[in-house]
């Protein structure tokens, strides 16, 4: 696809369950982030890879929250026991090697909503 | 540590008026800075960077300057149009190691005609 593409769109679930959510990176980026947009916190990183380097976690808000990359591609977030706070819009970018700084393209997120 | 802080909106302003909008950073190093703009029901877009001290980036008539002296990359528009409604983020590109984002709270800009 021309874009970072994320599924789904819209989440809703009830408190305690665990959610998917997934990220398509524009082809060939090796670098994908994940951010999450609340309106308590603004945006705020979450974790990054980069190629087969170690993922940057420092991000997560805790340990219910986990992510990986499979292939150097597709990425998927899962937050296990979800609470109420973690309802926001989680958007994920990527961008491309080689050169300082590489832009972020950012996908169109998922809302998340937490009952 | 890094940080961005930028003017809490909203802004409303007329057609054809001028737009500043502050930012400032707290930064290691020499970081990036960069404007995205997220027009309503649409995702986060990038609208200008910079990259060193002096550095202007300009987009859509946008313009800001990276002032290493004020630490500030100030968003400047001088007529603004009923299309520019959004919400701006400031952000900067930390340095040595992992390249993330870190952005202000967003300024959210209304125009009215």
């Amino acid at each position: 696809g021309a874009g970072v593409s994320q599924s789904p769109s819209n989440k809703v679930t009830e408190k305690g369950k665990d959610v998917e959510l997934r990220c398509d990176p524009i082809s060939g980026h090796t670098a994908l982030y994940w951010y999450r947009q609340s309106l308590g916190q603004g945006l705020e990183f979450l974790i990054y890879f980069q190629g087969n380097s170690a993922p940057d976690k420092s991000g997560l808000p805790s340990d219910r929250f986990s992510a990986e990359r499979t292939g150097g591609s597709v990425s998927t977030l899962t937050i296990q026991r979800t609470q109420q706070e973690d309802s926001a819009v989680y958007l994920c970018a990527s961008s491309g090697g080689g050169g300082r700084p590489n832009e972020q393209f950012f996908g169109p997120g998922t809302r998340l909503t937490v009952l | 540590g890094n940080s961005v802080t930028q003017m809490e909106g909203p802004v409303t302003l007329s057609e054809e008026a001028f737009l500043t909008i502050n930012c400032t950073y707290t930064a290691t190093g020499y970081p990036s800075l960069f404007w995205y703009v997220q027009y309503p029901g649409e995702g986060l877009q990038l609208l200008l960077k910079a990259t060193k001290a002096d550095d202007k980036g300009s987009n859509k008539g946008f313009e800001a300057t990276y002032r290493k002296e004020t630490t500030s990359f100030h968003l400047e528009k001088g007529s603004v149009q009923v299309s520019d409604s959004a919400v701006y983020f400031c952000a900067l590109l930390t340095q040595g190691g992992s390249e993330k984002l870190v952005f202000g709270k967003g300024t959210k800009l209304t125009v009215n005609p």
